[in-house]
């Protein structure tokens, strides 16, 4: 059974930075967000080797996707934090980079106060 | 960036009833389009790949057409579980675009 397993919600002061971990078996992974009342958003790609990454341009050079293949868990560390990341970060399994979100996560819900 | 563009944004309708949403691309993205359910505080669950592909374990109520700029999802019979907010998603190119999500409301 496929499980994504993410870490719990975080309060991060603005201009911080926030990482949110999801257990993911080795599965490639996408980051989508959904700010509160909001729609989804796609972040970005990581494959469960770290080898590739393919992040939305929106967030290049504020947001690193890295995995650590010894506990088969992937990190979204997303940087100065402003008071519009506040959102639900999901993982979810996109095998190859294909875009289809099959298994989701529970979500992580990062707030950032001013 | 590809916009997707769902109609309506709102939808009021009983059980029983036979309910159709619509998705339209800016670009041609072929059949490059997945259906989304999301419930209130859940994350979302894959529902149609490949515009047309159910996803194993979803309900044979649920079906996809479409293929180009112009897709559908239907509902043949609602269920009381099916109430809810539906998003539509292109897989056709990075980044991946979200419709603005079709909220379902019980009548």
């Amino acid at each position: 059974q496929v499980q994504l397993v993410q870490s719990g919600s975080e309060v991060k002061e603005a201009g911080a930075s926030v990482r949110v971990s999801c257990k993911s078996s080795g599965y490639d992974v996408s980051w989508v967000r959904q700010a509160p009342g909001q729609g989804l958003e796609w972040m970005g790609w990581i494959n469960g080797y770290s080898v590739s990454t393919n992040y939305a341009q929106k967030f290049q050079g504020r947001v690193t996707m890295t995995t650590d293949r010894s506990t088969s868990t992937v990190y979204m560390e997303l940087r100065s934090l402003t008071s519009d990341d506040t959102a639900v970060y999901y993982c979810a399994r996109d095998v190859g980079g294909y875009g289809k979100f099959d298994y989701w996560g529970q979500g992580a819900l990062v707030t950032v106060s001013s | 960036d590809i916009q997707m563009t769902q109609s309506p944004s709102s939808l009021s309708a009983s059980v029983g009833d036979r309910v159709t949403i619509t998705c339209r691309a800016s670009h041609g993205i072929r059949n490059s389009l997945n259906w989304y359910q999301q419930k209130l505080g859940k994350a979302p669950e894959l529902l149609i790949h490949s515009a047309s592909t159910l996803q194993s374990g979803v309900p044979s109520r649920f079906s996809g057409s479409g293929s180009g700029t112009d897709f559908t999802l239907t509902i043949s019979s609602l269920q009381p579980e099916d109430f809810a907010t539906y998003y539509c998603q292109q897989s056709y190119s990075t980044p991946r675009t979200f419709g603005q999500g079709t909220k379902l409301e019980i009548k």
